[in-house]
């Protein structure tokens, strides 16, 4: 399957703060590009997606931002709190999703 | 409940042996995919049904790995002579759309872990 590369491994970060995670594809065909987010014993649930046809998308204190020339997109929690630690999962694909290897996220209090 | 189930939850089984996973997708749903899931990894592709026609089978590890869903809605998938490598989450997740995954949403259900002794 073609690589969704994502990094980093694991992050923390102290409450209000800002968290990136970032992704880069291979495959210029893709045009979706999903983050999902997965709690211990849940499974993953849609945060946020993306098309190329913009760089920016904003919902609340999530922002994805996209550079298609680069093949690479990335998560920003804006004033992260403690309920966000979970593992963060980037994806790309049209027909069926790649997922990353995903990013352990922990804020804390 | 509204979400996808899966059954069983837990399942362990002796190499060699048979299983099979049950996915029941969220009412209405047109698309049903099959994802694994290792330890501390991504969900990785298997396969995903449109309707009861398979769309796509190219993750299915081996001829061993197989899925059907006769009738549209539940979903089966099935290990035959299991191998310890085969130990895994799988997810099962479901779409409104029938696009392919690109299009809507994936609903995950909470999985069925396999462990083979």
């Amino acid at each position: 399957q073609q690589q969704v590369k994502q990094s980093p491994q694991s992050l923390i970060v102290q409450k209000g703060g800002i968290s990136i995670i970032n992704c880069a594809y291979e495959n210029t065909a893709f045009d979706y590009f999903p983050w999902y987010q997965q709690f211990p014993g849940k499974g993953p649930a849609l945060l946020i997606a993306i098309r190329p046809d913009v760089s920016e998308k904003k919902e609340g204190r999530f922002t994805i931002s996209f550079n298609k020339s680069a093949k690479q997109f990335s998560l920003h929690i804006m004033d992260s709190q403690p309920g966000d630690s979970a593992t963060y999962f980037c994806a790309s694909g049209s027909e069926k999703l790649v997922f990353g290897k995903g990013t352990k996220l922990t804020v804390n209090p | 409940g509204a979400g996808v189930s899966q059954s069983p939850r837990y399942k362990v089984t002796k190499r060699g042996q048979d299983v099979a996973l049950r996915c029941d997708p969220i009412s209405g749903h047109v698309s049903l995919y099959w994802y694994r899931q290792a330890l501390g990894q991504g969900p990785e592709f298997l396969t995903y049904f449109n309707y009861e026609a398979q769309q796509d089978k190219s993750g299915l590890p081996n001829d061993r790995f197989s899925a059907e869903r006769p009738e549209g809605s539940i979903s089966t998938l099935t290990i035959q002579r299991t191998e310890q490598r085969d130990s895994a989450m799988y997810r099962c997740a479901s779409s409104v759309s029938s696009g392919g995954a690109g299009t809507g949403e994936l609903f995950f259900g909470e999985g069925s872990r396999l462990t083979v002794l």
